[in-house]
């Protein structure tokens, strides 16, 4: 069965930093998605994005943030000069309409 | 006001119980209703999948939605130990996802 997949599965990185969190959509999927989960609290919704530009975002989704479809198969989420809130499991999902199909997350911690 | 409401439990319950788990949600415009299951440290996993008001039926689990009311509801039938996880709601009106903030259920063997 098709599954969505990240990359790397944690990263640390120093506050400042830029980080790249990476996912493979399901292929036949049209929509997009990035959420984070602080530990402790609940999935909260970034951005989707839908034929290859951003469709809605969120107030948390500001220019600290960006997503790109690099190429056919990868989704990206660049998070520029991280601070120490930063530190979650960011989950990418995808979807062929309405139901998202979610990837294992990557748990992001910034020191 | 919160836009989706989920009692984050815990909850624990017996083997082969029937568990009850319930979101209200203020957003009228949510069309589309949704049950995740996660376990800890992994990514939600979609079990239901609605658009309507009316019950949608898969196994063991059952999804209720009272747009009236504002109220979704799953149940799972013949609880398992394997079903012990957080349970999460999620709503949207098409475009934002909006999620509870998860049940977290145990099923005593």
């Amino acid at each position: 069965e098709p599954e969505v997949t990240q990359t790397p599965s944690h990263q640390v990185t120093q506050m400042g930093q830029e980080v790249i969190l990476r996912c493979v959509p399901i292929s036949n999927h049209l929509y997009f998605y990035w959420y984070r989960q602080i530990l402790g609290q609940k999935v909260e919704f970034l951005v989707s994005f839908y034929n290859n530009e951003i469709s809605e975002k969120s107030e948390i989704f500001d220019d600290q943030f960006s997503v790109e479809r690099p190429d056919g198969s990868n989704f990206t989420l660049k998070i520029r000069s991280t601070k120490l809130e930063d530190s979650a499991m960011y989950f990418c999902a995808s979807s062929p309409s309405y139901e998202q199909y979610f990837g294992p997350g990557t748990r992001l911690t910034v020191t | 006001q919160k836009e989706v409401e989920q009692d984050p439990g815990p909850l624990s319950v017996p083997e082969g119980a029937i568990v009850s788990l319930n979101c209200t949600y203020s957003n009228s415009a949510f069309q589309y209703f949704m049950w995740y299951r996660q376990y800890s440290r992994k990514g939600p996993e979609l079990l239901m999948y609605t658009y309507s008001s009316g019950n949608k039926e898969d196994g063991r689990f059952t999804a209720q939605v009272d747009k009236s009311s504002k109220y979704i509801s799953l149940f799972i039938r013949d609880s398992q130990p394997s079903d012990s996880a957080t349970y999460l709601c999620a709503m949207s009106t098409g475009n934002q996802f909006y999620f509870g903030t998860g049940t977290s259920l145990t099923v005593i063997p």
